[in-house]
């Protein structure tokens, strides 16, 4: 079975910092990997995928995450950090082929000014 | 012109009582979903339905019954509430695909069970 496992339930880090959010996922399989991004009483949206065109993947608002398969990782990251991107973070996978997605159970970014 | 629309937007109740979301999605998408979050924000899938299918029914109370009237809607009716019931219930859409196709989310319904 597939399933993602996010390291810190919070991460806090200053304004212009970087930005650091951990992704470990299992699968018997090449997943697609996604990372999402919910504001506080929104629904999620995407930041990104990786569906093996490119290990390293560009996403929206200057993230992106590497996929390395050797660590079974994939990584958010974000070179400087501006107080809008203070928001719930999540991880998931999705089967090859098929129509589940599981998500991990998220991190919650703080950005100080 | 909102793509994945869910109402009511918040739902406060008695326990015992029977309540249903509504969601409607206009992206032309085959497949629905019905997630809920609970309040450590963790998001679990419940059902899925493929062109009016059931195709995921994971391990849920059968107090919770999805119906899809066509593919561009899907209600969750759910009977004879409970406390733990509460909380943010997320409709969402996708293409149907290669499986690479990512989620469109409604903006959730908060249900409160008093």
């Amino acid at each position: 079975a597939q399933s993602v496992t996010q390291l810190g339930s919070h991460v806090s880090v200053s304004e212009g910092a970087l930005v650091l959010l951990r992704c470990n996922y299992s699968s018997s399989v090449p997943p697609y990997l996604f990372w999402y991004v919910q504001y506080p009483n929104q629904g999620l949206q995407l930041l990104l995928k990786y569906t093996s065109a490119a290990t390293l993947v560009k996403g929206i608002n200057g993230f992106e995450a590497e996929f390395k398969k050797s660590e079974t990782s994939f990584h958010l990251t974000k070179p400087s950090a501006h107080m809008s991107d203070a928001a719930e973070y999540f991880c998931a996978v999705k089967e090859t082929g098929g129509f589940k997605t599981i998500f991990g159970a998220g991190t919650r970014l703080f950005v100080k000014a | 012109d909102t793509a994945v629309s869910q109402t009511p937007k918040y739902l406060v109740t008695q326990m015992g009582n029977d309540k249903s979301i509504k969601c409607e999605q206009n992206l032309g998408h085959d497949t629905m979903y019905w997630y809920k979050q609970d309040s450590k924000k963790f998001l679990k899938i419940m059902f899925s339905y493929n062109n009016k299918e059931l195709i995921i029914n994971e391990t849920v109370p059968n107090r919770f019954s999805p119906k899809s009237p066509d593919k561009a809607h899907l209600n969750l009716h759910i009977n004879s509430l409970e406390l733990g019931d509460s909380a943010v219930y997320f409709c969402a859409s996708s293409p149907q695909g290669t499986g690479m196709e990512k989620l469109f989310f409604g903006s959730g319904t908060q249900l409160s069970v008093l």
